[in-house]
C-alpha cells in the first residue's frame, strides 16, 4: 500500500520561501497511472488544491498561487517537493502531498498525514 | 471549472442514516466525483470514486456503511447504521482541465 509522507520546516518567515518534501514508499513515482499532488488547509477552513506534477516533470497549477509556486520531482529518491514563494500569514496551513490516480477519473486516492506550516516573524 | 456545492452542516443520530449531498454546477452534471472523510485532526482520507449514473468503487476499507448514488447533477454519500467515528468533515472533489477542485465540505455531527 502507498505511504506519503511530507517534510520541510514548520516555521517560515513572511516574504521568504516555503519548502517541503514528499517521501513516497510502496509505490514507484514513475508509475504513468498518477500525478502528485499538494493541496492545502488552513486552519478551520477547507481544502484548496495547490497543483500537481507527472514523473516526466509536466506540472500544472492552481492559478490563483501560479505564480509563486514551484513543484519538481525526483524520481531517483522517490520525491517530489513544493515552493511556494514570497508567503504571508495567509499561507498558514496544513500541507498535504497526495496521489491523483490517472483513469476515468482524475481524483485523489492517497493522502499524506500532512505537515503544519506557520508563516511568521 | 466546475464548482462543487455542500451544505455547510448535517447531523444525525447514532445508528441512524444520513445522506450527504455535494452539487455540481451548471453544464458539469456528468462528471466523476470523489468522496473524502477528514475526522478531526486528522488528514483527509478517500472514500470512493462516484460517477453521474451512480455507480462507485470505494477504497480500500471502506465500510459496507458507506455507500454512493446520482440524481442529475446531485451526488450522494450515504452513511449507514452511523458510529461515533463517522463524526467528521465530509469533501467531494472533482476535476476539469487539469485542475482539481474541492467543495466546500460538510461537517457531520452524530448524536
Amino acid at each position: 500500500q502507498v505511504q506519503l509522507q511530507e517534510s520541510g520546516p514548520g516555521l517560515v518567515k513572511p516574504s521568504q520561501t516555503l519548502s517541503l518534501t514528499c517521501t513516497v514508499s510502496g509505490g514507484s513515482i514513475s508509475s504513468g497511472d498518477y500525478y502528485w499532488s499538494w493541496i492545502r488547509q488552513p486552519p478551520g477552513k477547507g481544502l484548496e488544491w495547490i497543483g500537481y506534477i507527472y514523473y516526466s516533470g509536466s506540472t500544472y497549477y492552481n492559478p490563483s498561487l501560479k505564480s509563486r509556486v514551484t513543484i519538481s520531482v525526483d524520481t531517483s529518491k522517490n520525491q517530489f517537493s513544493l515552493k511556494l514563494s514570497s508567503v504571508t500569514a495567509a499561507d498558514t496551513a496544513v500541507y498535504y502531498c497526495a496521489r491523483v490516480e490517472v483513469d476515468t477519473a482524475m481524483v485523489t486516492d492517497y493522502w499524506g498525514q500532512g505537515t503544519l506550516v506557520t508563516v511568521s516573524s | 471549472q466546475p464548482v462543487l456545492t455542500q451544505s455547510s452542516s448535517a447531523s444525525a443520530s447514532l445508528g441512524s442514516s444520513v445522506k450527504l449531498t455535494c452539487t455540481l454546477s451548471s453544464g458539469h452534471s456528468s462528471y466523476i466525483i470523489a468522496w473524502h472523510q477528514q475526522q478531526p485532526g486528522k488528514a483527509p482520507r478517500y472514500l470512493m470514486k462516484l460517477e453521474g449514473s451512480g455507480s462507485y468503487n470505494k477504497g480500500s476499507g471502506v465500510p459496507d456503511r458507506f455507500s454512493g448514488s446520482s440524481s442529475g447533477a446531485d451526488r450522494y454519500l450515504t452513511i449507514s447504521n452511523l458510529q461515533s467515528e463517522d463524526e467528521a468533515d465530509y469533501y467531494c472533489e472533482t476535476w476539469d482541465s487539469n485542475t482539481q477542485v474541492f467543495g466546500g465540505g460538510t461537517k457531520l455531527t452524530v448524536l
